[in-house]
């Protein structure tokens, strides 16, 4: 299973509500990512988790809040979003950090509309 | 502050070769060249990476320059399939983190 999988396909929220994204990986990877990529721009880093401890803050706002429950399970907990949040969140792992070697598994993502 | 360049689009017929350039001036002796592409309405996939010497696998050729400040991506014989967005990233060493560049969407002709 070489699969990314990433929970819910599409979100839509209002500025007040609190959500969670879920990304999960059954390849045995200790590295997992978070990205926010905006229409016609690449990836942008947010959060790595390596080992299941956070490894890489890119200064991320703190009303995004990410969780590594276990090594298969990656969340983003949103909460007070701004309608410019709205994007495309890209979940990724690789079975090290991602780096000479490392091939990153990227899921399909969750576009999020900030109303 | 880009790493590497691209250009924004090209374009290809099928069946014929393509050559997607990069350039990285910026390029340190540890930092690796990794290509990967984003089709429609999916996550980016890993295409290829290599650090100094020419690198083949079964989706693509890398010819990195003997300076290293430039490499080009080459699909020998493009298919419909290959339309997509392709990302030069350079992985700098040290700071452990992946820069993108912007990307080349590349079209492809019947």
């Amino acid at each position: 299973d070489t699969e990314v999988t990433q929970t819910p396909k599409h979100l839509v929220m209002g500025m007040t509500n609190k959500k969670s994204l879920k990304c999960e990986q059954h390849m045995g990877h200790r590295a997992m990512y978070w990205y926010k990529q905006k229409a016609k721009k690449p990836p942008e880093l947010m959060f790595v988790y390596s080992y299941e401890k956070l490894s890489i803050n890119e200064s991320v706002p703190s009303r995004f809040s990410p969780e590594c429950p276990n090594s298969s399970l990656l969340n983003l907990h949103l909460h007070a979003l701004q309608p410019e949040d709205s994007a495309l969140y890209l979940c990724a792992s690789s079975q090290g950090l991602a780096g000479a070697a490392n091939e990153q598994f990227f899921g399909p993502g969750t576009r999020l509309t900030v109303l | 502050d880009a790493k590497t360049t691209q250009p924004n689009s090209m374009e290809s017929n099928e069946e014929e070769p393509v050559h997607l350039p990069c350039n990285h001036s910026t390029i340190s002796g540890t930092d690796y060249i990794h290509w990967y592409r984003q089709l429609p309405s999916q996550g980016p996939e890993y295409v290829i990476h290599g650090l100094t010497s020419n690198v083949n696998n079964r989706m693509a050729s890398l010819a990195i320059a003997e300076d290293r400040k430039s490499s080009t991506l080459i699909l020998h014989r493009a298919t419909l399939r290959d339309a997509a967005v392709y990302y030069c990233i350079l992985y700098i060493y040290n700071f452990n983190k992946f820069y993108f560049g912007s990307g080349t969407k590349l079209n492809v002709k019947p």
